[in-house]
């Protein structure tokens, strides 16, 4: 167990529609980073915050957005979901803005129909 | 910018033997490495890190990695195989000075044939 937990663990949804993901990041943890995975494109980093403040952007789409909150969880909202946006969503965590040593939340599998 | 290979998305090896997993990077700045494994239905678990000093680094699980500048390579290895090394592997860089994001490689599945 990483400490690291997601809800919900799964979620089925239709295409058009808006899901939102939260993560609460292990104690003590400043920077919370979200990551998609499927089989075609493998682990993408999307986002990164650290203390409430957007840190890095990586691959995210413009209708996926993310915030961190004053007691540190996260929320990934993604919007006009689309078949293509199936994929397990992971939740890190770390201590800093260390960029490497981050802990994984056992994700969120989300599927699109 | 920096990039990560990992040669061979499949490997496959007997229980007891050696474990090698390649892993090649690019960085323009000296590199942060990582290994992470990942067990099926699963998230990603840290096995072992270099960041600086000595080059190679032992991790969780009796795995190690060697950070060889000259190759530009982190592989990954266990002298013997056990059933449950069964996973998938990553490998990821970062840069080491200022921020930057953490680049995965793809991820290569290990296989142990009993």
């Amino acid at each position: 167990d990483s400490g690291v937990t997601q809800t919900p663990k799964h979620l089925i949804t239709a295409t058009g529609q808006r899901v939102t993901l939260r993560c609460s990041p292990r104690s003590g943890d400043l920077s919370v980073y979200w990551y998609q995975q499927s089989l075609d494109q493998g682990l993408q980093f999307l986002i990164q915050y650290y203390n409430g403040e957007e840190r890095a952007k990586g691959n995210i789409l413009e209708r996926f957005s993310a915030q961190q909150f004053p007691d540190l969880h996260s929320e990934l909202n993604l919007s006009s979901l689309e078949l293509g946006d199936s994929a397990l969503y992971f939740c890190a965590s770390s201590v800093n803005v260390d960029r490497g040593e981050q802990y994984f939340g056992p994700g969120t599998r989300l599927t699109v129909t | 910018a920096q990039s990560v290979t990992q040669l061979g998305s499949h490997v496959s090896v007997s229980e007891g033997a050696l474990v090698l997993l390649r892993c090649n990077y690019s960085s323009s700045v000296p590199p942060y490495l990582f290994w992470y494994v990942q067990y099926p239905n699963q998230g990603l678990q840290l096995l072992l890190k270099y960041t600086t000093g000595a080059t190679l680094v032992k991790g969780i699980n009796g795995f190690e990695a060697e950070f060889k500048k000259s190759e530009t390579s982190f592989h990954l290895t266990k002298p013997s195989a056990h059933m449950s090394d069964a996973a998938e592997y990553f490998c990821a860089v970062t840069p080491s000075g200022g921020y930057q994001k953490v680049t995965f490689g793809t991820g290569t599945k290990l296989q142990v044939i009993p």
